[in-house]
């Protein structure tokens, strides 16, 4: 059955520090990848999304997110975390053949001062 | 374009009252889906619908009813609610299902007691 995995529930980095948020697909065919942002008692944003070409892709807010077929991974990182971006971070798939949406579980981000 | 409207966005019902959550979009997708969003659980699939007349069951559908009848609207219905349902429903929209990005709600916070 297709799935999306995010390994880490909670991830807390200081501010300032780097930041990669892990993902992993479970997929037959070319995977529809996507990372959102939900902070606070707000809706879901989107980050970036991954259809296909470059395997590295940029999003907004100064994220990027690389996809890795030998992995079955689309980890989203950013250089330098700010206060800011401490929210709930989800990476969805999708199936052609339901149209269905695969959400991974979410991973939780604190950002330390 | 207002994208995903939602309505409303708190509701505090009692045990065994019934409403209607609703959703509208105007970008003319054909696949609309709902969630509830618990902590710790990340967002299950209640009910989606890929198009006006035709809807399914997803994760989670015991004690909510949808109907689509035209492509613009998906009303979620709580029958008879219960404390079991006090969550953060979210409705979602997609051109083509699964595999194109995904357009949320603002969400609505509901509370059984």
């Amino acid at each position: 059955a297709q799935s999306v995995t995010q390994p880490d529930i909670h991830i807390t980095v200081s501010e300032g520090a780097s930041l990669e948020l892990r993902c992993n697909y479970s997929y037959g065919a070319t995977p529809y990848l996507f990372w959102y942002v939900q902070s606070p008692g707000q809706g879901l944003q989107l980050l970036l999304k991954y259809f296909s070409g470059d395997t590295l892709v940029q999003g907004i807010k100064g994220f990027e997110a690389e996809f890795k077929r030998s992995q079955s991974s689309f980890n989203l990182r950013k250089p330098s975390v700010h206060w800011s971006d401490a929210a709930e971070y989800f990476c969805r798939g999708g199936s052609s053949n339901t149209g269905k949406l695969i959400f991974g579980q979410g991973t939780t981000l604190q950002v330390k001062p | 374009n207002a994208g995903v409207t939602q309505t409303p966005k708190f509701q505090v019902l009692k045990t065994g009252q019934s409403m209607t959550l609703q959703c509208a979009q105007d970008m003319n997708h054909e696949y609309m889906s709902w969630y509830r969003q618990d902590p710790g659980m990340g967002l299950r699939l209640i009910h989606y619908s890929v198009g006006a007349g035709i809807t399914d069951q997803g994760e989670v559908p015991n004690g909510y009813n949808v109907s689509r009848s035209t492509t613009e609207d998906f009303p979620l219905r709580l029958l008879s609610a219960a404390p079991s349902q006090t969550s953060v429903y979210f409705c979602a929209s997609t051109r083509i299902g699964g595999v194109t990005e995904a357009f949320f709600g603002q969400g609505t916070r509901l509370t059984v007691v």
